[in-house]
């Protein structure tokens, strides 16, 4: 089955400054993959996705990368405020059908001010 | 957009006792509904996928018997934890995919905490 895994588990970065978070998956036939926000207590809210055919995707201050070859994908996040703060939590999943979603660990970003 | 309804968003159950726990899709069919659980600090792990009108599919490690998954309509799937003990105590979490989007896009629920005394 699908594994995720995703680095840093914890990352801190200044205010105004990018922060990156990097993800691996092992199912080649994965063409999904979306990146949440998590507030404490709340469930998660996707904050942008990108499907296989596309190597990137860009909204606002968050963009998204992905390398099938590599088979890895990654967050951006440039010019950091105190709201982003939050853990993050990227997944694979196959199209079609009941497939599921598989997550990574999590990272817990820090917006210091 | 999409809206996924999870009531109720905090539960507090006596040991022995069953808890239900709601998921609704406010404004769109669902065609598959999921089960997750996460407890502190970790990440959101798969209990059971949910199809409108046939039995759940458990992970593998997921009682069935423990946890009962209905799904009777295309907007409403509902998980009951029985006979909860203090170790079911957990974030509970639901999610939903709109039915004819070929899973690109799924929408979750807004988390039940579950704490069993």
């Amino acid at each position: 089955g699908e594994n995720v895994e995703q680095h840093p588990s914890t990352l801190s970065v200044q205010e105004g400054d990018s922060a990156v978070i990097k993800c691996t998956y092992s199912d080649s036939a994965s063409n999904y993959f979306p990146w949440y926000k998590q507030e404490l207590g709340k469930g998660p809210q996707l904050i942008i996705d990108i499907r296989s055919n596309v190597g990137e995707k860009k909204d606002q201050r968050i963009a998204v990368t992905l390398n099938k070859t590599a088979k890895h994908f990654s967050l951006h996040i440039t010019e950091t405020q105190p709201e982003d703060s939050a853990v993050y939590f990227c997944a694979a999943s196959r199209s079609g059908g009941a497939q599921k979603l598989v997550f990574g660990q999590g990272t817990r970003l820090t917006i210091n001010p | 957009g999409a809206v996924v309804s999870q009531h109720p968003s905090w539960v507090i159950c006596k040991s022995g006792t069953s808890v239900k726990i709601e998921c609704r899709s406010l404004d769109f069919q669902a065609t598959t509904m999921f089960w997750y659980r996460q407890f502190p600090k970790q990440s959101l792990m798969l209990m059971a996928t949910s199809n409108e009108g046939s039995k759940a599919t458990y992970e593998q490690g997921v009682e069935k018997d423990k946890f009962l998954i209905n799904h009777a309509s295309l907007t409403l799937s509902t998980l009951t934890v029985t006979s909860a003990h203090p170790e079911d105590s957990s974030f509970y979490i639901c999610s939903a995919t709109k039915a004819g989007t070929g899973n690109y896009g799924y929408t979750f629920g807004s988390g039940t905490r579950l704490t069993v005394v």
